[in-house]
């Protein structure tokens, strides 16, 4: 069956803009999870959701990062006012309540 | 909280040589530890795990890792190295208790394959 996937790809934007991140789960997953991997590092956890309800938001680095998964099935990380910092991969995983969690291909993006 | 430490952010070996990544946590609860691996512009895919029970530990791809609890380590091993091996690899620990909690990643070692 289809996997974990996120769109788009690869994302560039100029400091300051807005930027939209969508992850869609494998079907039937309960939790979904949000990670930022910066270049050369081990994945970081940003977020955590349990069907609609976000249970973990520890890891978001600041205010401007807010994410969402309304309807407890696909999930969008937005960024506010993009930073150089930001640039990065961020992964999606989503699992059942009791499975490992299963990876997307990440969105890379770059800010410039 | 949790840590994870990988030593050796790269590791060569040649073709059909011993696989040794080094993998050491900290965790104040059992831990469930991970091993995933990564090629270029992929995500992650989970080689192994370690929950509860057999501490001896079969992934996919011919590796293996063991849980030593008395020295914190959960070492990956892979008897003989093939080309496609190459790639990085993460451990990672969970330390709810539960499978299905966000995992602590090390940083990751990068494995070369020398023909």
């Amino acid at each position: 069956g289809a996997g974990v996937s996120q769109s788009p790809r690869y994302k560039v934007a100029k400091r300051g803009q807005d930027v939209a991140l969508r992850c869609d789960p494998i079907s039937g997953h309960v939790s979904l999870f949000w990670y930022q991997q910066a270049l050369g590092q081990g994945p970081e956890f940003l977020t955590y959701f349990q069907n609609e309800a976000q249970l973990d938001k520890s890891g978001l680095p600041s205010d401007r990062f807010f994410a969402e998964r309304p309807e407890g099935s696909v999930s969008t990380l937005k960024i506010q006012r993009t930073q150089q910092e930001d640039s990065a991969v961020y992964l999606c995983a989503s699992s059942l309540v009791t499975g490992e969690q299963y990876f997307g291909p990440g969105t890379r993006l770059t800010v410039t | 909280a949790q840590s994870v430490t990988q030593l050796g952010s790269h590791v060569s070996v040649s073709e059909g040589a011993l696989v040794l990544l080094r993998c050491n946590y900290s965790s104040s609860v059992p831990p469930y530890l991970f091993w995933y691996v990564q090629y270029p512009n992929q995500g992650l895919q989970l080689l192994l795990k370690y929950t509860t029970g057999a501490t001896l530990v079969k992934g996919i791809n011919g590796f293996e890792a063991e849980f030593k609890k008395s020295e914190t380590s959960f070492h990956l091993t892979k008897p003989s190295a093939h080309m496609s091996d190459a790639a990085e690899y993460f451990c990672a620990v969970s330390d709810r208790g539960s499978g299905n909690t966000p995992l602590v990643f090390g940083k990751g070692t990068r494995l070369s394959v020398i023909a």
